[in-house]
C-alpha cells in the first residue's frame, strides 16, 4: 500500500511570510496527525484529526497556526505568519485503530 | 501525564555487536510502548509496539523488546547490528494506541 505522502519535503521562507503543509494519509486510515519535530527531540502532536473532526488540537498555537481536513482525507497545516522559530519538520501520520501510527517523510521548514 | 526519558543520546556500535537501547517511562498504569526508527530524510517507521500479553515484544528487522513493569523500562535490542542499522531511534509511551509522548531520541552510529 502507498505510504503516508507529504509536500512540499523542503521549504525555505523569508519570516513573516505564510507556508502551508500538505499530507495526504493511507487510504482508509480514518485517524490523522500532524506532529512537529524540532532539531535533536522526538515529535510532539500538534493535532489529531477523527475523519473531518479535530479532536485534540490543545498543543497547536492557534494564533498562528491552523489545519483543515477536508472530506475526512487530504490535510492542510498553515502557519501564518512564519516566525524563525517554526524552522523544524512538520510530521504527518496517520493511523488504523489499534494498529499505531504510521509516519510520513516530513517536510522541513526553514525560516530565515 | 506520561513521560518517556532515553538516557543515551548517541551510541556507537561496531557492526556485528549487540545494541541495546534504554528507555524508561513514566505513567499511572500499563502504557501502551512503541519504538520507532527515524533514517536521515525519511520518516518515522513502527519497529514494534508492547500493549499486553508476552512482555518480550519482536519487531521488524530482527529488533526484540522487554517491557519490565518493575523498572517502568522498554529497552530495545539487537544482537547483532548491521551497517543498515544506523538511525535514530525513538521510544514512545500512550495512554493507548494513538495519543504518544516521545522521548529524545538515540542516535546510533555503527562503525565498521
Amino acid at each position: 500500500e502507498a505510504g503516508v505522502v507529504q509536500s512540499p519535503r523542503y521549504k525555505i521562507i523569508e519570516k513573516k511570510q505564510p507556508v502551508a503543509f500538505w499530507c495526504n494519509p493511507i487510504s482508509g486510515h480514518n485517524t490523522l496527525y500532524w506532529y512537529l519535530q524540532n532539531l535533536g527531540q522526538g515529535p510532539e502532536l500538534l493535532i489529531r484529526y477523527e475523519n473531518e473532526e479535530a479532536v485534540d488540537d490543545s498543543q497547536l498555537p492557534k494564533d498562528r497556526f491552523s489545519a483543515e481536513r477536508l472530506k475526512g482525507v487530504d490535510s492542510t497545516l498553515k502557519i501564518q505568519p512564519a516566525e524563525l522559530g517554526d524552522s523544524a519538520v512538520y510530521l504527518c501520520a496517520s493511523s488504523l485503530e489499534g494498529r499505531g501510527l504510521t509516519f510520513g517523510p516530513g517536510t522541513r521548514l526553514t525560516v530565515l | 501525564a506520561q513521560s518517556v526519558t532515553q538516557p543515551d543520546i548517541h551510541i556507537t556500535v561496531s557492526e556485528g555487536a549487540s545494541l541495546e537501547l534504554r528507555c524508561n517511562y513514566s505513567y499511572g498504569a500499563t502504557p501502551y510502548l512503541f519504538w520507532y526508527v527515524q533514517s536521515p530524510g525519511q520518516g518515522l517507521q513502527l519497529l514494534l509496539k508492547y500493549f499486553s500479553g508476552d512482555t518480550l515484544v519482536q519487531g521488524i528487522k530482527g529488533f526484540e523488546a522487554e517491557f519490565k513493569r518493575s523498572q517502568s523500562s522498554f529497552n530495545l535490542r539487537k544482537p547483532s547490528v548491521h551497517w543498515s542499522d544506523a538511525a535514530e531511534y525513538f521510544c514512545a509511551v500512550g495512554v493507548n494506541d494513538y495519543k504518544l509522548s516521545f522521548g529524545a531520541g538515540t542516535t546510533v552510529t555503527v562503525r565498521a
